[in-house]
Order: structure tokens, then C-alpha cells, then sequence
């Protein structure tokens, strides 16, 4: 089975500075995507970045970027220089397999605050 | 830009009554998804449909059916809605042949059953 795990209920951090949230994820298929997705209070998901199981490189999208590491299948988003904006709950979701439309399992949720 | 649109921000039914959600998107995705989302839980999948008429259960399709008569169109349906119904509901569509895959999603319907 797979699961996603988000340790980390709550976090905060102060305008400009970096924060990480961390995802943990098992599988044991050797082909995945992990994606992260930012939903602000007005509810609507928004796909933030991707990362496949077989990319070379940690996947940049702007300030998001992943730290992705296989071997402890950890998969942590990184915000660089965070705004005020960027206050909202964090989900970490993976896809398991090469099928196209593949079902994503979601982990829990961080909900970031950025202080001014 | 991918636009899913749900009907309803907010919806307040009673018990028993039945509940339609619609969903509607206008990528000409194959791909639908219906999800309940509550505190602790993140989302959990009720149903998805691969395409026209098709349609398979996720981890929580108790209590819920879907219909997709139109590629464009996935509608949730609370047959006899309970207490233990209410949520937020999120729709989400995506297509099928590209690696990433991405889901997007709808705004949401927050649901009260009383």
C-alpha cells in the first residue's frame, strides 16, 4: 500500500526566511511522481511542483523547490525568501506506477504560517 | 488555463435528502476525481472515471455514486446524505498520455448536513 506521511501539523517562519516542509512517502514500486500543492483559505488546490521517481535532479519551480531523496524516500519542499502569500496549508501527494490517471495519495497537511 | 469548476462554494441539506455535486472542465480531460477533504485526514478519494461512463471506487465510495455522462461533466451524488457527510469536497480533472500527470482542482464545496 501507499502511504504519505506530513509529520508536521504546523509550521512558521518569518517573512523572507526559508522554510521546509517535510513529506515522507512508502512505496515499493520502482516508478512514482511526487507532487506538492498549496491551498490557500479560499480552498481551491494549487499544484506548486513535481518530482519523478527517476529525474536526476531535484525539481526547481521558481522559490519552491524539492529535496528529494530516494534513498530515504523523502521528498521535503523548500520556499525560499517566503511572503506573506505563501500562508496557506501544504499537501504532499504521490502517484504510484506510469498509468496515466493514476489515483494520488495525500498525506495530511501543513498548515505554514509566515509572520510579518 | 484549466478551468474545474464546481456549482456550489457552500451547500446546507438535511438529513436524507439527496445531494448532487456537480463538477465541469474545460481541458477535454479524460481523467475525473471526486475527494472529501477533513481536518487530519488531507484528501481521501471517494470515486474517479477514466472516461465517459466508466467509473471505479476509491478508499471511501460508501455512501456515495458518481455519474459521468459527459466527458466534461462528474457529478457526486449523496443518495440519502448523513451528518457524517458533511465536508469539503473537491473535484479535480487531469489527462491521460503525459508523465506529470497533474491533477487539478476545483474550488471546493464546503457541505453541511444537519
Amino acid at each position: 500500500a501507499q502511504k504519505i506521511t506530513q509529520t508536521q501539523p504546523g509550521m512558521f517562519v518569518q517573512e523572507k526566511e526559508a522554510v521546509t516542509l517535510d513529506c515522507t512517502y512508502d512505496t515499493s514500486d520502482p516508478s512514482y511522481g511526487l507532487f506538492w500543492y498549496k491551498q490557500p483559505s479560499s480552498g481551491e488546490m494549487i499544484f506548486l511542483i513535481y518530482q519523478g521517481s527517476y529525474d536526476q535532479q531535484n525539481a526547481t519551480e521558481g522559490r519552491y523547490s524539492l529535496n528529494f531523496q530516494k534513498a530515504r524516500k523523502s521528498a521535503n519542499l523548500v520556499i525560499s525568501a517566503s511572503q506573506l502569500g505563501d500562508s496557506a496549508m501544504y499537501f504532499c501527494a504521490m502517484r504510484v506506477g506510469e498509468t496515466s490517471g493514476s489515483r494520488l495519495t495525500f498525506g495530511e497537511g501543513t498548515q505554514l504560517t509566515v509572520n510579518p | 488555463d484549466v478551468k474545474v469548476t464546481q456549482s456550489s462554494r457552500y451547500l446546507v441539506k438535511r438529513t436524507g435528502e439527496k445531494v448532487f455535486l456537480e463538477c465541469v472542465q474545460d481541458m477535454d480531460h479524460e481523467n475525473m476525481f471526486w475527494y472529501r477533504q477533513d481536518p487530519g485526514l488531507g484528501l481521501r478519494l471517494i470515486y474517479f472515471s477514466y472516461d465517459v461512463k466508466m467509473k471505479e471506487k476509491g478508499d471511501i465510495p460508501e455512501g456515495y455514486s458518481v455519474s459521468r455522462e459527459k466527458k466534461e461533466r462528474f457529478s457526486l451524488i449523496l443518495e440519502s446524505a448523513s451528518t457524517n457527510q458533511t465536508s469539503m469536497y473537491l473535484c479535480a480533472s487531469s489527462e491521460t498520455g503525459v508523465a506529470k500527470n497533474i491533477q487539478y482542482f476545483g474550488a471546493g464545496t464546503r457541505l453541511s448536513v444537519l
